[in-house]
């Protein structure tokens, strides 16, 4: 499938801490994502990125910021995790907003 | 935003059957998207089906615009096909688009 690797792929942090989760692709894709999955909600969308040091707020922002210095590499930081930020992240990426979207395997956050 | 709802919710069939997941929208929509959530946590693509029918393997799937609806037809289940089905779309809305809106899902239980 589209080369996207998640970098960590599990986490285990206290509340309080500072986070960062990568998201590298290969494709060189314009478009990058950040998903959460929580039981109950399904995926929501945390932030996107339509190109190097463009992003935009999705539905679920509050707590969180993203960076992207490179087409290749999204990341999704939690200044100060919370216990609520407990979830499955993803990344997806894009051609184009109305391209298929590609996911990479997800990082699993525990936040105690 | 869109709405996107999914039926059943779950479902348990025996190996062999066929079964019908459907994905209701509550707008136009310029991308829809159907995924497998393995029970690994990966999210398989299946189809990218914004209108008309497609089909791969067992598996097809047709969206019908204009009345806002999408099918994915499974038929001679395997038990390898049991996990959860995702329906997902993106509507592009004049100040731009804000990534997939997921459904929540249908839960599929194929037994030997």
């Amino acid at each position: 499938d589209a080369g996207i690797t998640q970098s960590p792929r599990h986490k285990v942090t206290e509340t309080g801490t500072p986070v960062t989760l990568r998201c590298h692709q290969t494709e060189n894709h314009r478009y990058m994502y950040w998903y959460r999955q929580d039981p109950g909600h399904g995926l929501r969308l945390i932030h996107y990125s339509y190109g190097v040091k463009d992003t935009d707020k999705g539905e679920v922002s509050d707590g969180y910021s993203v960076s992207r210095s490179k087409t290749e590499d999204f990341l999704l930081t939690l200044e100060s995790a919370t216990s609520s930020q407990t979830s499955v992240y993803f990344c997806a990426i894009s051609e184009s907003w109305d391209q298929p979207q590609h996911f990479g395997d997800g990082t699993r956050l525990s936040i105690l | 935003g869109i709405q996107v709802e999914q039926s059943p919710p779950d479902l348990i069939l025996q190996e062999g059957a066929n079964s019908t997941l459907r994905c209701n929208f509550s707008d136009s929509v310029n991308n829809l998207q159907w995924f497998h959530q393995n029970p690994w946590g990966q999210l398989i693509n299946l189809f990218y089906i914004p209108s008309g029918t497609k089909q791969n393997g067992r598996l097809s799937a047709t969206t019908v615009a204009t009345e806002r609806y999408s099918l994915l037809y499974i038929s001679s289940s395997q038990t390898t096909d049991s996990g959860v089905y995702f329906c997902a779309a993106v509507m592009y809305s004049g100040g731009g688009a804000d990534g997939l809106t997921f459904g929540k899902g249908t839960h599929l239980i194929i037994q030997p």
